[in-house]
């Protein structure tokens, strides 16, 4: 089944330690994003990757580092998680050439900094 | 940051009855616009990727209209069932960029 995960899918931390959201898809895409959504701010972009080695900044990176050492999986790594980071996290992922196709959704990860 | 804004925020909706609401982005660098459905607990999922000016694009009773040229484009429901309840996202991606900008989305309630 084509499909995009992430984990884990909830996580309560506390300011200061280092954490890692996977997300991992087996469509073979080459374009790869993060987003959060926040009430009422819909959805922000915050890394993307358009292939393996090729990362860039989304609208709100601060505070976040990813890699794309594969082309299948696209971690984000909060270096040291701050209350302003809570929130919900979309990976997704498309094909990428063209720039017409449609973003793929993980099943999201919640997550929340004390 | 592009702007990009859905209207109205929130709309209730007869079931039976059509609805339709608006996502307007910037009218120039235009390369593609994206509408998405999310309901909640889910992820969301793309209903259609628009590309041309006067693209009209059709998905059972869902359909959208896109005007490039002074930057809107239209989602129409007819004849809303309750499982059309649902956020529905817009989503811009300007030309010689790869970043996809989404709009605060509407968020439609189907009462039956």
């Amino acid at each position: 089944e084509a499909q995009v995960t992430q984990n884990p899918r909830y996580l309560i931390t506390v300011t200061g330690k280092k954490l890692t959201v996977t997300c991992s898809q087996n469509m073979n895409h080459e374009y790869m994003s993060w987003y959060r959504q926040d009430p009422g701010l819909g959805l922000r972009q915050i890394y993307y990757s358009m292939n393996v080695e090729v990362t860039d900044k989304g609208d709100v990176p601060e505070g976040y580092k990813v890699s794309r050492k594969e082309k299948r999986n696209f971690p984000l790594i909060l270096e040291s998680p701050s209350p302003n980071q809570t929130s919900l996290y979309f990976c997704a992922s498309s094909l990428f050439g063209e720039g017409y196709n449609e973003q793929f959704f993980g099943p999201g990860t919640r997550l929340t900094v004390l | 940051i592009l702007n990009v804004e859905q209207s109205p925020q929130s709309l209730h909706v007869q079931e039976g009855d059509s609805t339709n609401f608006t996502c307007s982005f910037p009218s120039s660098n235009f390369y593609a616009l994206h509408w998405y459905r999310w309901e909640t607990a889910k992820s969301p999922e793309a209903l259609f990727v628009m590309t041309l000016n006067g693209d009209e694009k059709k998905k059972g009773r869902i359909s959208a209209t896109l005007n490039t040229k002074e930057g809107y484009s239209y989602l129409y429901i007819k004849g809303s069932q309750p499982e059309d309840s649902a956020t529905y996202l817009c989503a811009f991606r300007e030309a010689a960029g790869n970043k996809l900008t989404f709009g605060g989305g509407t968020r439609v309630l189907v009462k039956p």
